[in-house]
This record gives structure tokens, sequence and C-alpha cells, in this order.
């Protein structure tokens, strides 16, 4: 089964420009959760997806915005970068169920660097 | 409010040493779970374990144990005759379910150096 796959690998953008990030969960998978991982804040929850629906969300400004197909692909959008949105941005899969608790897979991440 | 703690920021062993990650979980909810995950260089986190609140049984696989006490809240992470390929970021997780879903939290990660 192949894993979480994440779309670009890598990103260069300048401040002020807006950038989309895509992820492709596991087969089967329902549930999709972007990470924003930094040296300095180390990895923090952005918000996550469920049947098209934002289910939960992180302490984030809504210059981040993200959205999930019906196909449980997942895209993340950051408008207005700032320098300090450089980070590694990691996308996560999991089957889901209510009540159950299951592990994250997680995909290779986005690098994105904003000059 | 959940939280993770991983005192150790850094630690660095000679190949072959036994090594112990820390890590100290906070939370009100008596359902939850607790993870591992490696970090290689690569960046791409590995899934290692998943213990549930309700399983205090320690566990072995291979070189990998894991001591689970909710006594101090505590999920620790032992790697024996560790091996240069060990090196990584290891992150602990917790997760529990609110009113919108599974909710993640990380600790800040201990680096792994494993040197030959």
């Amino acid at each position: 089964k192949a894993g979480v796959t994440q779309t670009p690998r890598y990103l260069i953008k300048t401040r002020g420009q807006q950038v989309t990030l895509s992820c492709s969960p596991i087969s089967g998978h329902r549930s999709v959760s972007w990470y924003q991982q930094t040296p300095g804040q180390g990895l923090q929850f952005l918000f996550e997806y469920f049947s098209e629906t934002q289910r939960n969300k992180g302490n984030f400004p809504g210059r981040f915005s993200g959205r999930q197909f019906s196909n449980s692909r997942s895209e993340m959008n950051v408008s207005t970068l700032e320098l300090g949105d450089s980070a590694l941005y990691l996308c996560a899969s999991s089957l889901v169920g209510s009540g159950r608790y299951n592990e994250q897979f997680f995909g290779p991440g986005t690098r994105l660097t904003v000059l | 409010a959940q939280k993770v703690t991983q005192a150790q920021t850094e630690i660095s062993v000679v190949e072959k040493e036994d090594v112990t990650l820390d890590c100290v979980y906070e939370t009100r909810d008596t359902t939850y779970y607790l993870f591992w995950y490696k970090q290689p260089p690569s960046g791409e986190l590995v899934f290692l374990i998943r213990r549930n609140s309700f399983d205090e049984q320690n566990e072995i696989s291979g070189r990998y144990s894991w001591n689970f006490q909710k006594s101090t809240s505590s999920f620790n992470f032992t790697i024996t005759a560790s091996q240069v390929v060990d090196s990584a970021v290891y992150f602990c997780a917790l997760s529990v379910w609110d009113n919108y879903g599974q909710n993640f939290v990380f600790g800040p990660g201990t680096r792994l150096s494993v040197l030959p």
C-alpha cells in the first residue's frame, strides 16, 4: 500500500506570496492532519480534515487554511507569506472511527522557505 | 489541556550503549493514547509504537522497549545496544478525543546521536 505523499517536496517563495501544498493520504484513510515543524516551536498541529470537513484546528492565524476533497486528498494554503512561515509542513493520515484511537502515518513533508 | 515533555533535548551515546529517552505527559482525560515516532534526517516521521491508557504492560520489540507508568505519567523509550542507524529525533506524542476529533500533541523531541 502506498504511503502518504506530499507535493511539492521543496518550495521557495517570497514574502507576501501565497502557497498551496498537497497531501494524498494512504488509500482508505479518511482523516488528514497538517503540522508545522520549526526548530523553535517543534511540531505544531495546524488542522485536521475528515470527510471534507475541518474537524479540529490549532492555534494559527487565518492565513493558514485547508480543504479536503471527496477522495480524501487535502490541500493546505498559506496566504501573505511571512518569513516565520518557513518550516517543514507535514501531513498525516489515519483511519478514523469515532472513539477509536489510530496512529497517524506521516508523509515526507514539504519544506517551505520564505525569502 | 494536554502537554508532553521530553526533557532531554540532545543525547549522544557510543554505539552499543543502551539509551533511554524520557517522556512525561499531562492530561485530565482518563482515556488516551501515547505514541513514539522517529524522525530520521530525511524528515519523515516513522511510527514506532502506540499504547492506550488502560494498558500499562511494557513492550519489547527487538532492541526497542517501552516503559509506561501511569503513576508517574511517563512513557519512556529504551534502545538497547544502540546503532548508528538509530540516530534521529524521537518524538513522544499524546492523543485524546475531544468534541472535534482526535487531538495529537507532540513533545519537543529528543535528538539522539549514536557515534561509531
